[in-house]
């Protein structure tokens, strides 16, 4: 069964203070590895696609790397609007659905 | 595009009553998922289709969820009856699989609340 585990679940960080999101994941066969973001009271929103281990993906002050067993969200310098909850999801061979993390929760402080 | 429309975006109803939530996928997308997310137990998988044809249905909770996809444009998903641990976002998503892995693209959800 393929599987996602997000960690921390919750994290608190000073505007400026970089960190990085962990995504562990078993899948029979990865096709892709996604990041979302979600804000309260909104549908996740796509923020990367990383198909193969060692791929790398910028977005501003985000930055999201692969290995063959987790992927890292790094959070360079953050800033309050970086405020939300990051999920990763990852899609077996085979055009199946995205399976899910729970999450983890940013908090940027000012 | 104006993306995935879900309507409507907050449903509050007494237990034992008919829900019916309903989304419009983006035009072009030949897949359409249906996800519930609760903070036990994040966003779970309850049914996809391919084509309009439901493909996998097995994270339907119970024979109470039923889902149709009448036309690309067009799904629903019922709940009868209601019940208060069905209190949830559903969530509808669409993505297109002309491309190799693909993002899907989510709507914005609707907020049921089960009294």
């Amino acid at each position: 069964e393929d599987q996602v585990t997000q960690s921390p679940e919750a994290l608190r960080l000073q505007e400026g203070e970089s960190s990085s999101l962990n995504c562990s994941y078993t899948v029979s066969g990865l096709r892709g590895l996604f990041w979302y973001r979600q804000d309260p009271g909104k549908g996740p929103e796509f923020l990367f696609t990383l198909y193969s281990a060692g791929e790398e993906k910028e977005k501003e002050r985000l930055k999201a790397t692969l290995t063959k067993k987790e992927s890292f969200l790094h959070i360079t310098a953050p800033k309050p609007e970086d405020s939300a909850t990051y999920l990763c999801a990852v899609q077996a061979m085979g055009n199946t659905p995205l399976v899910f993390g729970k999450g983890t929760r940013l908090s940027v402080i000012a | 595009d104006a993306g995935v429309i879900q309507s409507p975006r907050h449903e509050v109803t007494e237990m034992g009553q008919e829900v019916t939530l309903r989304c419009k996928p983006i035009s072009g997308h030949d897949y359409l998922f249906w996800y519930r997310q609760t903070m036990m137990r994040g966003l779970e998988l309850l049914i996809y289709f391919n084509n309009n044809v439901p493909i996998d249905d097995s994270g339907m909770p119970e024979d109470r969820f039923s889902a149709k996809m009448p036309n690309a444009s067009f799904s629903t998903l019922k709940i009868q009856p209601s019940e208060p641990r069905d209190s949830a976002v559903y969530f509808c998503a669409s993505s297109s699989s002309h491309r190799g892995p693909t993002e899907a693209f989510f709507g914005q959800g609707t907020r049921l609340t089960v009294v």
